[in-house]
């Protein structure tokens, strides 16, 4: 069974720093690794897809790295704002064939950016 | 198109009613999912559809729930009898199968329930 989880809980800086947020994943044979932001009482909102034989995509101050065979993926904000306040979650789809199509989420990382 | 529609966005209900959700994907999309969600938890898978075939559904969805996808258009997710343990959010979220954004999930704004 797919576990994922997110390191820290919470996390509080202030406005300009940059920052890392982690995922990992118990099992290794994922067809992909997804970042997604959430706000309270939101759907929540599509960063990043790594393919499985991707290493890293970027999107504006994101970048979101995937380690498959250590179960670890990252996401770097660079430049933190008061508007990148929010919950980030990530999410990995697979394993195997028989778990394709099925994601499995953490619980995220509830992040403040002070101003 | 402006994304994956959900209606009703908040359902109030009486224990042991049956409710019952929609949720629209984007267009050109195959594959369509539904999520449960609870307050400090990620979303929880519940099943997901390619067209109109439903693929995988956890074993965490009692009898109670269904879900149906006709025509491979939008999808509903039903709820029998409910129970207070059913209070979450319900998020839908769609994808397209292959490419190079292949399988990224697009999510709707969530339907928020709350049983009496």
């Amino acid at each position: 069974k797919q576990e994922v989880t997110q390191i820290p809980a919470a996390l509080s800086v202030p406005e300009g720093e940059n920052l890392v947020l982690n995922c990992s994943f118990t099992d290794s044979a994922i067809y992909n690794l997804q970042w997604f932001r959430q706000d309270p009482g939101k759907g929540l909102t599509s960063l990043l897809l790594i393919q499985s034989s991707q290493r890293e995509q970027t999107s504006g101050r994101l970048n979101a790295s995937l380690d498959k065979s250590s179960g670890r993926s990252t996401l770097y904000i660079a430049a933190s704002q008061p508007g990148d306040s929010a919950t980030y979650l990530c999410a990995v789809e697979g394993p195997g064939d028989t778990n394709a199509g099925k994601s499995t989420f953490g619980d995220g990382t509830t992040l403040t950016v002070k101003p | 198109d402006t994304g994956v529609s959900q209606d009703p966005r908040h359902k109030i209900t009486k224990r042991g009613q049956n409710v019952t959700f929609r949720c629209d994907p984007i267009s050109e999309h195959n594959r369509l999912y539904w999520y449960r969600q609870t307050l400090g938890q990620g979303p929880e898978f519940l099943t997901y559809f390619q067209n109109e075939a439903q693929l995988e559904k956890s074993r965490l969805l009692s009898d109670r729930f269904s879900a149906e996808r006709p025509k491979g258009s939008f999808s509903t997710l039903e709820i029998q009898r409910t129970e207070q343990g059913d209070s979450a959010m319900y998020l839908c979220a769609s994808s397209r199968v292959g490419g190079t954004s292949g399988g990224e999930q697009f999510f709707g704004p969530g339907t928020r329930l709350t049983v009496l």
